[in-house]
């Protein structure tokens, strides 16, 4: 079935450091991707949906400035945290859905995120 | 806000089936009931879709009651790697749509 790929897959940073989290399908085009984040023993919520050539539409309550998305390929989206503190720390998942088949959409393996 | 209600966990002994139950009263005409699972510290994984007819596939059977107001999720045959978090959502199946997660349920296959 179609793979959806995060990368890193953990990630340790300093409190005001950037950090920037890859998110690939890996044989499938995906003109939309989102990204979730969930914290400890909750359930994922919505940030961002990406939209491949435009601007992503972020939900209320998340910075655009703070997270910054990129989605420059059919086949990958990015999610920056810019100026990251320890309130940042997460779990990072995205998904996509396979055009041709969008009865499932597809998530990736998640990033753990912990700033310091 | 997730248009679905569930128990917030549940116990299974290995083995024997599990039945998920899930509320979902409020679903429109166009929605389709899914189910995901999410094993700690992993991305969730898909284990099957209905609209209004039962489903099975290698994983699990949904079963959707006839005014589609509730669907139960049965595991045939637990195991100790079915422990996870299982999440009901309603979408409607569009390309570019995404899920609402609720709470779920904390499913623990118990040896």
């Amino acid at each position: 079935g179609a793979v959806v790929s995060q990368h890193p897959s953990w990630v340790i940073c300093k409190s005001g450091t950037s950090v920037k989290i890859e998110c690939r399908s890996l044989d499938f085009q995906a003109t939309t991707m989102f990204w979730y984040r969930q914290f400890p023993k909750q359930s994922l919520m919505l940030m961002a949906t990406s939209n491949e050539g435009s601007k992503a539409t972020y939900e209320q309550g998340v910075e655009k400035d703070k997270f910054l998305i990129n989605h420059a390929s059919l086949t990958l989206s990015t999610l920056t945290v810019t100026s990251a503190h320890p309130e940042d720390s997460s779990f990072y998942i995205c998904s996509a859905d396979q055009r041709k088949s969008y009865n499932e959409q597809f998530f990736g393996p998640g990033t753990r995120l912990t700033v310091l | 806000d997730a248009k679905t209600t569930q128990p917030p966990s549940m116990d299974c002994a290995e083995g024997r089936a599990a039945n998920l139950p899930c509320n979902h009263s409020t679903i429109s005409g166009n929605e389709y009931v899914y189910w995901y699972r999410q094993i700690h510290s992993q991305g969730p994984q898909y284990i099957i879709h209905g609209l209004k007819n039962n489903e099975t596939n290698e994983m699990a059977s949904l079963i959707i009651t006839e005014d589609r107001k509730s669907s139960t999720l049965i595991l045939p045959h637990a195991t100790l790697r079915d422990t996870a978090v299982y999440y009901c959502i309603v979408r409607v199946n569009n390309y570019g749509q995404n899920f609402v997660f609720g709470p779920g349920t904390r499913l623990s296959v118990l040896p």
